[in-house]
Order: structure tokens, then sequence, then C-alpha cells
């Protein structure tokens, strides 16, 4: 089966400028993850969709960010306006539903903030 | 929140040799998953192993194991026959009644032909 898409794989922007990202989960995974990844630390979960409603934000910095998943299928993560502090990469995944279920990541998408 | 505490950020292992990752968290919750994730360099975060807390016997995945003590809350993982391939990231993440997933801050794991 095919894995979560995502992209781009990379982005080089300036601060104060605007980025999206694109995720396109497993066929039939219900639930839908964004991840902001810091280097050397571990994942941090952005935020959290059931179908096309979101479960989880409450790490989401909803000033700068947002994120949608219009029909419960793929998802964008938007910034705007960008600061230095979100360089890292962002990781979208999936799984069949909430629960025990095991989560697949996607590549990722390294953001890099100049 | 749970927190996830992995205190080795750096482990190295000599080929086909055993090498062990710590992992201890903190929760007051009984009833939770725990899970290994590898991050090969390449970024793509892959499944190794998981734990159901409410299971006594220890997890394990052909080379991988796991020592899950419960009331000592720490999940260590057991990586036998150390090959090439088994070089990345590894993370201990924690999943709550409440389906959120904390990773802790990873250990990098290099293997020395």
């Amino acid at each position: 089966e095919a894995g979560v898409a995502q992209s781009p794989r990379y982005k080089i922007i300036e601060k104060r400028q605007s980025v999206a990202f694109w995720c396109n989960p497993i066929s039939g995974h219900a639930t839908l993850y964004w991840y902001q990844q810091i280097l050397g630390q571990g994942p941090k979960l952005l935020i959290q969709f059931q179908n096309n409603g979101v479960v989880d934000d409450s790490q989401l910095p909803k000033d700068r960010f947002s994120a949608e998943r219009l029909k419960g299928v793929d998802s964008t993560l938007k910034i705007q306006p960008a600061k230095l502090e979100d360089s890292a990469v962002y990781l979208c995944a999936s799984s069949f539903r909430q629960g025990g279920y095991e989560q697949y990541f996607g590549p990722g998408t390294r953001l890099t903030v100049t | 929140a749970q927190t996830v505490t992995q205190s080795q950020p750096e482990m190295s292992v000599q080929e086909a040799e055993t090498v062990t990752l710590s992992c201890t968290y903190d929760t007051s919750e009984s009833d939770y998953y725990l899970f290994w994730y590898k991050q090969p360099p390449s970024r793509q975060m892959i499944l190794v192993i998981r734990q159901e807390a409410y299971k006594q016997q220890n997890a394990t995945e052909n080379r991988f194991s796991v020592n899950f003590q419960k009331a000592a809350k720490s999940f260590s993982l057991k990586i036998s026959d150390s090959q090439l391939g088994d070089a990345a990231m590894y993370f201990c993440a924690y999943r709550s009644e409440y389906y959120k997933l904390s990773f802790g801050a990873g250990t990098t794991v290099t293997v020395r032909a």
C-alpha cells in the first residue's frame, strides 16, 4: 500500500513569509497528525484530526499556524508569518483510527527560516 | 502531561553485539501504550515495537525486545545481533488513554562494522 505522502520535502523561506505543507494520508486512515520536530528533539504533536474534525490542537500556535483537513482526506498546514524558531521538520502521520493503532509517518518537510 | 525521558543521547555498538536503550516515563494513568520508533537518516519514522501496559509479558519482534517495568515506569529496548541497518535515531513514545503520543528526545545508535 502507498505510504503517507508529504510535499514539499524541503523549503527555505525568509522570516515573516508564509509557507504551506501538504499531506496525503494512507487511504482509509481516519486519523491524521501533524508533528513538529526541532533538530535534536523528539516530535511534538501540533494538531490531530479525526476525519475532518479537530481532536487536539492544544500545542498549535494559533496566532501563526493553521491546519485544515477538508473532506477528511488530505491536509494542509500553514505558517503565516514564519519565525526563525519555526525551523524544523514537519511530520505528518496517519492511523486507521485512534487508540492503540500504529501511526504511519511520512518523510517530512524540512523547513529552514532565514 | 506525560513526560518521556531518554537519558542516553548516543549509543555505539559493534556489529553482531547487543545494545540496550533506556527510557523512563511519568504518568498517573493505569492504561496506556508504549512504543519504540526508529528514524533512519532519511527521516521516515517507523514503528519498531509496541507494549500495552496491561500486559505483563514483554513484547518481542525478531531481534528487538523490551524490558517493561510498570512499577518503575521503565521501558528499555534491547537490540540483539546488531546490524549496520540498525543505525538510526530511536525514540521512546508514550500514548495516553486520550490517544496523544509523547516522544522522548531520542537516542542515536551507531553500529560499528
